[in-house]
């Protein structure tokens, strides 16, 4: 059984520059979560999606940041204009809502910006 | 504001011997506490977990401890064995969906 995949795992691009991130989640499961982690701010929660809709984006830093579940299968974190404070590793989880609370994560993309 | 403090960045323990993990939280609304493991360039993936409603849970090498009223919970590995070697993360939920993490430890297991 395929896990959360994410693509690209690594992305470099400059500042001011669009970056779009991937995910497909586990078939089956209904929530969708965005994490970003740093040194500075560990794992936090950036946007929790529940049957592809937009449940909790609270943990969204700025409106820089967006994210969107056209489908069960597929989710993208936008990130326009980036900057060079965007650089972390952002990581996709799934899970089944209404189970246990566990979320099962994807390798994440490690971003850079320059 | 950090609700969930793993204060130990680190742990050297020797193979065969056992690990415990320690994690304090301030959000007394927490019914549900898991730990994660984490190996470099992989995402974290589920160890065990616990409901406040229990105390204990035990699943092969690893058990888990609440203690509610200290808002403590700590991983046991016994014994200890080299691929146990990884950053663990203690994580709780007051929300079904939003998991709190602690900042991790990276647990080193020597031969």
């Amino acid at each position: 059984d395929a896990g959360v995949i994410q693509s690209p795992r690594h992305e470099v691009t400059e500042m001011g520059q669009e970056v779009t991130l991937r995910c497909k989640p586990i078939s089956g499961h209904n929530s969708l979560f965005w994490y970003r982690q740093t040194m500075m701010r560990g794992l936090e929660l950036l946007i929790y999606f529940n049957n592809n809709v937009p449940i909790d984006d609270s943990g969204m830093p700025e409106d820089r940041f967006s994210a969107k579940m056209p489908n069960a299968s597929f989710s993208t974190l936008k990130i326009q204009p980036s900057e060079p404070r965007d650089s972390a590793v952002y990581f996709c989880a799934s899970m089944v809502a209404g189970g246990t609370y566990e979320q099962y994560f994807g390798p994440g993309t490690r971003l850079t910006v320059t | 504001d950090q609700q969930v403090k793993q204060n130990s960045p680190s742990l050297s323990v020797q193979e065969g011997r056992i690990s415990i993990l320690n994690c304090d939280y301030t959000n007394s609304m927490f019914d549900y506490f898991l730990w994660y493991k984490k190996y470099p360039a992989e995402g974290p993936t589920f160890l065990i977990s616990i409901s406040s409603i229990k105390d204990k849970n035990e699943d092969g090498r690893f058990t888990v401890f609440l203690n509610k009223s200290a808002k403590h919970l700590s991983l046991h590995i016994v014994p200890s064995q080299p691929g146990d070697s990884a950053v663990y993360f203690c994580a709780a939920s007051a929300v079904h969906y939003k998991l709190s993490f602690g900042a991790g430890t990276t647990v080193t297991v020597r031969a």
